[in-house]
C-alpha cells in the first residue's frame, strides 16, 4: 500500500542538539510538506518542496531546515533544538498541479528538554 | 494573525444527530476549501472539499456548506457516529498558492453512543 513514513516516531531530546527527522513516501508524490501542529493552534506549514531541485519556506521556517534528498525522501532539521520546538510534526505528500488532496505521515512527537 | 479560525475547540453529539462543525475565515483571497479528519496517534486524513464556485458538497453522511459573503464554511455529519469522534481541521488554500493550505486550530468531536 502506497503510503508516507515518518522516522522516528517519538524523540526526547536536549536543547541545543541537532535533530533529523525523515519522511518517505511511496505514492511517487512530486510534492512534499512539513507541519507542526501545537493545541490551539492547528497545523502550521514549516517547508515544502514541489522537486528535488525547489525548497521553499512556510510560515514557520525560523529555526529549521529541510533537505529533499530525492522525490521520495524530505528530512527536517533543527540545527539547535529550544524547548518551544517541542511539538507534533508531521510530513505530507501530494501530486503535482491543481489542488490536490495531501496524504499526512502518522506524525513525530518530538520533546526538547 | 489566523486567517483561518475555528472557534469551538470542541462539541459533543449523541449518536444519530446531526454534528455541525464551523470555520471561519479572513482572507478573501481563499478560493478552496478542505476539511480533515484526525485520530489520535494518526495523521490527518482527507474528508470532503468546496470549491468557491460552488456553496456546497456532499459526499455521503458529510456536506459542507460555504457562505463566500459571510467567509464562512460547515461541516454537517448526519448521522453521527461513534467513529466519527475525532479531531477535524478545516483548511482553506488561495489559487496563486500552489498547493499551500493554511489549517484552523481544530474542533475536537465528541459522539456519544
Amino acid at each position: 500500500d502506497a503510503d508516507v513514513t515518518q522516522t522516528p516516531r517519538n524523540r526526547i531530546t536536549k536543547t541545543g542538539k541537532r535533530i533529523m527527522l525523515e519522511c518517505s513516501q511511496t505514492k511517487g508524490h512530486d510534492r512534499m510538506y512539513w507541519y507542526r501542529q501545537d493545541p490551539g493552534l492547528g497545523l502550521r506549514l514549516i517547508y515544502y518542496s514541489f522537486d528535488v531541485k525547489d525548497i521553499n519556506k512556510g510560515e514557520i521556517s525560523d529555526g529549521y531546515s529541510v533537505s529533499r534528498q530525492a522525490q521520495a525522501k524530505f528530512s527536517l532539521s533543527l540545527e539547535s533544538a529550544i524547548p518551544n520546538q517541542t511539538a507534533l510534526y508531521f510530513c505530507a505528500t501530494s501530486l503535482a498541479g491543481g489542488r490536490n488532496e495531501q496524504f499526512f505521515g502518522p506524525g513525530t512527537r518530538l520533546t526538547v528538554l | 494573525d489566523q486567517q483561518v479560525k475555528q472557534n469551538s475547540p470542541s462539541l459533543s453529539v449523541q449518536e444519530g444527530r446531526i454534528s455541525i462543525l464551523n470555520c471561519d475565515y479572513t482572507n478573501s483571497m481563499f478560493d478552496y476549501f478542505l476539511w480533515y479528519k484526525k485520530y489520535p496517534a494518526e495523521g490527518p486524513t482527507f474528508l470532503i472539499s468546496i470549491s468557491s464556485i460552488k456553496d456546497k458538497n456532499e459526499d455521503g453522511r458529510f456536506t459542507v456548506f460555504l457562505n463566500k459573503s459571510a467567509k464562512h464554511l460547515s461541516l454537517h455529519i448526519v448521522p453521527s457516529q461513534p467513529g466519527d469522534s475525532a479531531v477535524y481541521f478545516c483548511a482553506a488554500s488561495a489559487g496563486t498558492s500552489y498547493g499551500k493550505l493554511t489549517f484552523g486550530q481544530g474542533t475536537i468531536l465528541t459522539v456519544h453512543p
